[in-house]
């Protein structure tokens, strides 16, 4: 079975400071993995996915991700944070023929 | 044109009720999902459905029942309505299972 674990359930930052947010997955076969965000009452939006090859995934507004099979982690980073930022962020993981498991969120304040 | 439209955005009703939830995706794809967002954020999926094949989370009352008039429409209905089935439910679709997933903006459901 594949799980999705999140450190940290909130995130503040100021603005202008390193965004880091952590992703933690199990997957009995390669996963393809996923970083969606949600802002105030929205549906949820594709950050950056990694299905296979460059590990270092880069997605929009300036957001990447690596791919570590080692440490099973795929954090999402942005190397400094604006306030259009703040809102929550999803870590899934997800095979092909196999539904989506989502992580619990991390929300994203940014401080002026 | 939005790729996934959801309607209603709102909806409140009275316990005991029957609702339905229409989604509608002009993306050509041939899976469709529900989602369950609680009011901690955490998003639980209920039904996928592809090429007519019904995959439903073993945990979704039976009160809760997918219908798809066609590959691009997946309505959610839901029977004698109960306070807990307050949410904001979620459609969204892919090529594919495990193939990254469109949302709609939600359906905030308020059961009083």
């Amino acid at each position: 079975a594949q799980s999705v674990t999140q450190l940290g359930s909130h995130v503040s930052v100021s603005e202008g400071a390193l965004v880091l947010l952590r992703c933690n997955y199990s997957s009995s076969v390669p996963p393809y993995l996923f970083w969606y965000v949600q802002y105030p009452n929205q549906g949820l939006q594709l950050l950056l996915k990694y299905t296979t090859g460059a590990t270092l995934v880069k997605g929009i507004n300036g957001f990447e991700a690596e791919f570590k099979k080692s440490e099973t982690s795929f954090h999402l980073t942005k190397p400094s944070a604006h306030m259009s930022d703040a809102a929550e962020y999803f870590c899934a993981v997800a095979n092909y023929g196999q539904n989506f498991v989502f992580g619990p969120g991390t929300r994203l304040s940014v401080l002026p | 044109d939005t790729a996934v439209s959801q309607t209603p955005k709102y909806l409140v009703t009275q316990m005991g009720n029957d609702k339905s939830i229409k989604c509608e995706q002009n993306l050509g794809h041939d899976t469709m999902y529900w989602y369950k967002q609680d009011s901690k954020k955490f998003l639980k999926i209920m039904f996928s459905y592809n090429n007519k094949e019904l995959i439903i989370n073993e945990t979704v009352p039976n009160r809760f029942s997918p219908k798809s008039p066609d590959k691009a429409h997946l309505n959610l209905h839901i029977n004698s309505l109960e306070l807990g089935d307050s949410a904001v439910y979620f459609c969204a679709s892919s090529q594919s299972m495990g193939e990254k997933l469109f949302f709609g903006s939600g359906t905030q459901l308020s059961v009083l």
